[in-house]
């Protein structure tokens, strides 16, 4: 069964220093989300991302992430100068279809980057 | 704004019993609802949804859910619980017009032999 991969699975890094978490949605897929979760907290939206470009992002998504696909199959997350409080997992997540438009589909999950910033 | 509230945090029962995981959810438009289950070190795997029609759908590994509007739940059951039912299961919520999903803050699951 096709599946969202993720890498790396643990990311340690030093507060100021540029992280990049990468994602593989499933290849048919046409949306793509990332989320994050901060330890004990609920999962959060953070972005969405269509036809090469942001469909919605959350006031969690400032200036310093950003998100690009920079081939057919890599969906990546960038975050430029980490700060403490971004410590969390990344979810990257994918669905068939125009889920605004077309009806809803599930979004299908990856096993998520552990970010740690020290 | 939309919301989910899944007011327990743990559910603890017998295998072989019934299981309830229960959630509410807030939503201004039509609510398209969800429930996911995250095993350790894995991602968040999709049981079912609720978009229109039967109140009552039915998912992934034995597991139902029944969307009640005037009580604005969605409570995820299954009649015989198993060991391999023990996990994290989060509840979720996207409005009609929203690309993004809204989720509870899980409730975990034990079932014991």
């Amino acid at each position: 069964e096709p599946e969202v991969t993720q890498t790396p699975s643990h990311q340690v890094t030093q507060m100021g220093q540029e992280v990049i978490l990468r994602c593989v949605p499933i290849s048919n897929h046409l949306y793509f989300y990332w989320y994050r979760q901060i330890l004990g907290q609920k999962v959060e939206f953070l972005v969405s991302f269509y036809n090469n470009e942001i469909s919605e992002k959350s006031e969690i998504f400032d200036d310093q992430f950003s998100v690009e696909r920079p081939d057919g199959s890599n969906f990546t997350l960038k975050i430029r100068s980490t700060k403490l409080e971004d410590s969390a997992m990344y979810f990257c997540a994918s669905s068939v279809i125009d889920p605004g438009r077309e009806g809803p589909d599930e979004q299908f999950f990856g096993p998520g980057t552990r970010l740690t910033v020290l | 704004a939309q919301s989910v509230a899944q007011p327990e945090d743990q559910v603890n029962v017998a295998e072989g019993n019934p299981l309830t995981v229960k959630c509410t959810y807030s939503v201004s438009g039509n609510p398209y609802l969800f429930w996911y289950v995250q095993y350790p070190n894995r991602g968040l795997q999709f049981l079912l949804k609720y978009i229109t029609g039967d109140n009552l759908v039915k998912g992934s590994y034995g597991f139902e859910a029944e969307f009640n509007k005037s009580q604005t739940s969605f409570h995820l059951k299954k009649p015989s619980a198993l060991v391999s039912d023990s996990a994290l299961y989060f509840c979720a919520v996207r409005d009609a017009n929203d690309y993004k999903l809204s989720f509870g803050a899980g409730t975990t699951v034990t079932v014991r032999a």
